[in-house]
């Protein structure tokens, strides 16, 4: 059973717009969730992440959401540029909370972002 | 820096062979953690090693292994392949064994099973 789940395998949006990507998870014990972007024929690569203790943060063109009480996450990316179409992983893992280390991080199947200029 | 490295980046073989891959970690990061991405199952945690030791394990059979060195240099081993064993693996590191470290990925490595 998926818990972490991304809903939706596309999302295509216009150059200059905003990009929402959606994140729901079912394991309340997750405490730390991150997004990662992904090109073919590379490894993911870190954008950013959010700690269970906040609702939001903020790098840049990227703000993460955070609802707890939904178990819903979303990532926004604005403005929106064709550098940015890649697959886009959410991931969560547990253990921040008490002090833990866990190496592992739960991953959502992706969503496919395309950004037509 | 240099980043996470992996060798070989493709790799063919037949079912019942058996495969190693290696990982190079970022400089000073001792956390390494090997995941499979299938179509089908997406990225899947296989196993984490901190300073030698196996400190966490995904649900794989036995076939799958790791081990990590002194340098925190890591490898991973498939014994009896399987077709189904298809995938990309990609490798993480990260500095420390804190939870909030961000792991960073490797390019991967295409195994194809034939």
């Amino acid at each position: 059973d998926q818990q972490v789940k991304q809903n939706s395998p596309s999302l295509s949006v216009q150059e200059g717009r905003i990009s929402i990507l959606n994140c729901d998870y079912t394991n309340s014990m997750f405490d730390y969730f991150l997004w990662y972007k992904k090109y073919p024929a590379e490894g993911p690569t870190f954008l950013i992440s959010i700690s269970s203790i906040k609702d939001k943060n903020e790098d840049g063109r990227f703000t993460v959401f955070l609802n707890k009480s939904a178990k819903h996450l979303s990532l926004h990316i604005v403005p929106s540029q064709p550098g940015d179409s890649a697959v886009y992983f959410c991931a969560a893992s547990s253990g921040v909370s008490y002090g833990g280390s866990q190496g592992n991080l739960i991953f959502g199947k992706g969503t496919k972002l395309s950004v037509k200029p | 820096k240099a980043g996470v490295t992996q060798t070989p980046r493709y790799l063919i073989k037949t079912r019942g062979q058996q495969v190693t891959l290696s990982c190079s970690p970022i400089s000073g990061h001792r956390s390494v953690s090997w995941y499979q991405q299938t179509p089908g199952q997406g990225l899947q945690f296989l196993f984490e090693y901190f300073s030698e030791t196996q400190r966490n394990k995904g649900n794989f059979p036995g076939r799958f292994s790791g081990r990590q060195f002194s340098n925190s240099r890591s490898e991973m081993n498939v014994s009896t392949l399987e077709l189904g064993d298809s995938a990309l693996y990609l490798c993480a590191s990260r500095p420390s064994g804190s939870a909030t470290d961000t792991q960073y990925f490797g390019p991967g490595t295409r195994l194809t099973v034939l």
